[in-house]
């Protein structure tokens, strides 16, 4: 089965400060792994994705996310987080084993930058 | 915007209405989701489908029946919906039959049920 885990219901981080939003999963297989960003009445929005290669993966609005197998880890990060930046962000995952298509969603993080 | 429209995108209904949520999408992919967004939970897969057949069914009650025409429209059918429901509902598409093709979500419905 396929599940992933964000920890942290909250981030706050201070504007111009980078920002880490954490995800863990488990899968069975080789993980795929997304992470989507929802603005308030909005639907999600794509980020990034890790299928393979690069463990460090660059994404839209000058995020980034670091892979770990080891620590089953996938991290979203930002070098200098932005006061627009304050959304939810969801992790996902597919695992290949399942030849599910659907994902798997964590329960969200809510990112709030300060001015 | 990500190419997947919804229709509404608020709407209250009764306990013995019918309605009908209706996802367009023009970025001409053949597979379409819906899921459900509940307050402090995460998302539920309702529906996949994948050229219009139904391929994943997550034990969602009769109440809710899908319907996907063709390759660009899908409609989520309500009837007899209890407060419980009350929910943001997403729909989704994607491309290909790969595990690891993006899903690009619509802005989704803000459901109401009194």
């Amino acid at each position: 089965a396929q599940s992933v885990a964000q920890p942290e219901d909250q981030v706050n981080v201070a504007e111009g400060n980078p920002l880490t939003v954490k995800c863990t999963y488990s899968v069975s297989g080789n993980p795929y792994l997304f992470w989507y960003v929802q603005y308030p009445n909005r639907g999600l929005q794509f980020l990034l994705k890790y299928i393979t290669g690069d463990n460090l993966v660059k994404g839209s609005y000058g995020f980034e996310a670091e892979f770990n197998k080891s620590q089953t880890s996938f991290h979203l990060k930002k070098p200098s987080a932005l006061v627009s930046d304050s959304a939810l962000y969801f992790c996902a995952v597919r695992d290949s084993d399942t030849g599910r298509r659907a994902l798997t969603f964590g329960s969200g993080t809510r990112l709030q930058v300060q001015p | 915007e990500t190419g997947v429209t919804q229709t509404p995108r608020h709407l209250v209904m009764g306990m013995t209405n019918k309605k009908s949520l209706k996802c367009e999408q023009h970025l001409g992919h053949n597979a379409m989701y819906w899921y459900k967004q509940s307050a402090k939970k995460p998302l539920e897969l309702m529906f996949v489908y994948s050229l219009e057949e139904r391929v994943e069914n997550n034990s969602v009650p009769s109440r809710f029946s899908p319907e996907c025409p063709n390759s660009s429209h899908l409609f989520l059918h309500l009837h007899t919906l209890q407060p419980e429901d009350s929910a943001l509902y997403l729909c989704a598409s994607s491309q290909g039959q790969r595990e690891q093709e993006t899903q690009y979500f619509g802005p989704g419905t803000r459901l109401l049920v009194l």
